[in-house]
């Protein structure tokens, strides 16, 4: 079946500017999760989802950072007022269930740059 | 507090040749899963296997191997026979396991691994 998808590939915005990241999970997976790229932090965790509700949030950098859920499915990332270190590729993953240990598949990215 | 160290940031092979991965990790976890990733050129991260703490079985698939010791906390992977197409960077991943739920990853810092003919 069809795997994670993203979108934006990219985007490029102001500083300032508002900017919403989408993500498509894989059908049926229970489990999402947000990761950022970036050349100096590597890779990071941001946050979780477990159905609509996000048990971890422990990785979001800043309040400038949310995220929601809904149905399940699809997951919107939002970050206000970017900066220009927000600049990174944000990766979306999803999990067949919410056990330890799950296998993350994960999607192509969103490109970032804040101008 | 979990870690993973992948200290080899940069190998180059030539093809042909075997090549393996170094990755250490840092748990206090009595559970927990170990994974790595590839991540081509094209950007996304590809799973490749996984690996719950309890099983220390070395696993084949084809031309790659994993060798998971839990004595020396080191979970390495061998290519053998190195081709092109298997430049990319490789992640090491470590993710607890002993509250039974899903948890984030944690990466190591990767290592690009470049196959020359």
């Amino acid at each position: 079946g069809a795997g994670v998808s993203q979108s934006p590939s990219n985007k490029v915005t102001e500083k300032g500017k508002d900017v919403e990241l989408r993500c498509d999970p894989i059908s049926g997976h229970t489990a999402l999760y947000w990761y950022r790229q970036s050349l100096g932090q590597g890779l990071e965790f941001l946050i979780y989802f477990q159905g609509n509700s996000a048990p971890d949030k422990s990785g979001l950098p800043s309040d400038r950072f949310s995220a929601e859920r809904t149905g399940g499915s699809v997951s919107t990332l939002t970050i206000q007022r970017t900066q220009q270190e927000d600049s990174a590729v944000y990766l979306c993953a999803s999990s067949q269930n919410s056990f330890a240990g799950d296998t993350q598949y994960f999607g192509p990215g969103t490109r970032l740059t804040v101008l | 507090a979990q870690k993973v160290t992948q200290a080899q940031t940069e190998i180059s092979v030539v093809e042909k040749e075997d090549v393996t991965l170094d990755c250490v990790y840092e748990t206090r976890d009595t559970t927990y899963y170990l994974f790595w990733y590839k991540q081509p050129p094209s950007g996304e991260l590809v799973f490749l296997i996984r690996r719950n703490s309890f099983d220390e079985q070395n696993e084949i698939s084809g031309r790659y191997s994993w060798n998971f010791q839990k004595s020396t906390s080191s979970f390495n992977f061998t290519i053998t026979a190195s081709q092109v197409v298997d430049s990319a960077v490789y992640f090491c991943a470590l993710s607890p396991g002993d509250t039974g739920t899903a948890s984030k990853l944690t990466f190591g810092t990767g290592t690009r691994l470049q196959v020359t003919l």
